[in-house]
């Protein structure tokens, strides 16, 4: 029953490393998105994309980039990781048209030593 | 862009008591304010959701209300049952087009039997 798969559930990286973090949806929805997930900060949005080859950077961009090729697949790179990246990283899924909820993934917790 | 404020932080009720959660958002635009609950350790679900149209939806023991004048929404949760702790996200999407929501800081919510 799982709609929105992210490849890890748990991920320790080392400083300098570049991460990517993968996440695939298989309800045909067109947008996407990647946030953060802190304690007493909520959900911050990292980027988004409404639809193959596009992307927007959300509220909280430097550091990350992404990529997505396919239209069911939405990856989150870390560029250079640091330790003010660890984090849980939730991905997201909506269709258009119109605003509807999101489907979230299970997210990633990412921590970088 | 969007500013989405929440509270209380945390709240704590007896069982079978009500809890409200209260959130306030900045941009007027704004159209759709769905809220979702995280249970510990899983992803964030949709438990209700309204749009700008509406005052007031209903689903069972779940309501939401919303006062565009005063640019707030509010979760109403009665005859509360310990299944219902849980951290509640409010969220807001700016509309016209967009569609990444832009979520509060979180309620964490403690029913006690």
């Amino acid at each position: 029953d799982v709609k929105v798969t992210q490849s890890s559930r748990y991920l320790v990286k080392r400083t300098g490393e570049k991460v990517f973090l993968e996440c695939v949806q298989d309800m045909d929805h067109e947008n996407m998105f990647w946030y953060r997930q802190d304690p007493g900060l909520g959900l911050r949005l990292i980027y988004f994309s409404y639809d193959v080859k596009m992307k927007e950077k959300g509220d909280i961009p430097e550091g990350y980039s992404v990529s997505r090729e396919k239209k069911e697949r939405f990856s989150l790179i870390l560029e250079s990781a640091s330790t003010n990246q660890t984090s849980m990283y939730l991905c997201a899924s909506s269709p258009v048209p119109g605003n509807y909820g999101y489907t979230f993934g299970s997210g990633t917790r990412l921590t970088v030593v | 862009g969007e500013n989405v404020e929440q509270h209380p932080s945390t709240l704590s009720v007896q069982e079978g008591d009500s809890a409200v959660i209260k959130c306030t958002y900045s941009d007027s635009a704004s159209n759709y304010f769905p809220w979702y609950k995280q249970e510990l350790g899983k992803r964030p679900q949709l438990i209700i959701d309204i749009r700008s149209n509406v005052g007031e939806k209903k689903d069972q023991r779940i309501a939401v209300t919303l006062n565009k004048t005063a640019k707030h929404f509010s979760l109403h949760i009665t005859e509360t049952q310990p299944e219902d702790s849980a951290v509640y996200f409010c969220a807001a999407s700016p509309g016209a087009g967009s569609y990444q929501l832009t979520f509060g800081k979180g309620t964490k919510l403690s029913v006690i039997p």
